[in-house]
């Protein structure tokens, strides 16, 4: 059965503060980790989709990566409008995506 | 192009009602999945369908549960004689399957239902 934990569970950063978020995987054979964006009240909106141990993506602030255990999803400079709660999900065994509980992050003016 | 869309955007049912729920595919994909998402957890896969094969419904919490999926696009989960635990925002997403793009997935805004 394919598993993934988020962490930490909630983030409270300061405008310009770095940080990282952690998602560990258990998968028999990964097929794709995905990490997306959650505003309140609306439903996830894709950001990266990573295949193999090593690979890297970039979007503005955001840049995610990925081991045979793990990914992060670095955020470099915060601003406020980067408040949300991000999703890691993997395509493993079963062709449907096992999601994480989820890192609610605020960042603070 | 026009996303997934849902509908209702809100539904508010008693305890014991049937349900359904709709959601337009985007134009193309042949995969298109429910799940659930209960306050402060993640989401929950209920159902898949991809083109003309049997629906995956390993997900499908109980009997109550069940979805249709119509020409290839729109489909409908209906839940009957809804309970309170079914309270959540059921969500649904679209892919196109297999290629590059892998299962990257399309996702609503969402339906949220509560039962009282």
């Amino acid at each position: 059965e394919d598993q993934v934990t988020q962490s930490p569970e909630a983030l409270r950063l300061q405008e310009g503060e770095s940080s990282s978020l952690n998602c560990s995987y258990t998968v028999s054979g990964l097929r794709g980790l995905f990490w997306y964006r959650q505003d309140p009240g609306k439903g996830p909106e894709f950001l990266f989709t990573l295949y193999s141990a090593g690979e890297e993506k970039e979007k503005e602030r955001l840049k995610a990566t990925l081991t045979k255990k793990e990914s992060f999803l670095h955020i470099t400079a915060p601003k406020p409008e980067d408040s949300a709660t991000y999703l890691c999900a993997v395509d493993g065994s079963a062709r449907q995506l096992t999601f994480g509980s989820g890192t609610q992050l605020t960042v603070l003016p | 192009g026009a996303g997934v869309s849902q509908s209702p955007s809100n539904k508010v049912t008693e305890k014991g009602k049937d349900v359904e729920l709709r959601c337009d595919p985007i134009s193309g994909h042949t995969a298109l999945y429910w799940y659930r998402q209960s306050l402060g957890q993640g989401l929950e896969f209920l159902i898949y369908f991809q083109g003309n094969s049997a629906p995956d419904k390993s997900g499908l919490p109980s009997d109550r549960f069940s979805a249709e999926r119509t020409g290839g696009s729109v489909s409908t989960l209906t839940i009957q004689r809804t309970q309170q635990e079914d309270s959540a925002v059921y969500l649904c997403a679209s892919s196109l399957e297999g290629g590059q793009g892998g299962f990257k997935q399309y996702f609503g805004p969402g339906t949220r239902l509560t039962v009282t």
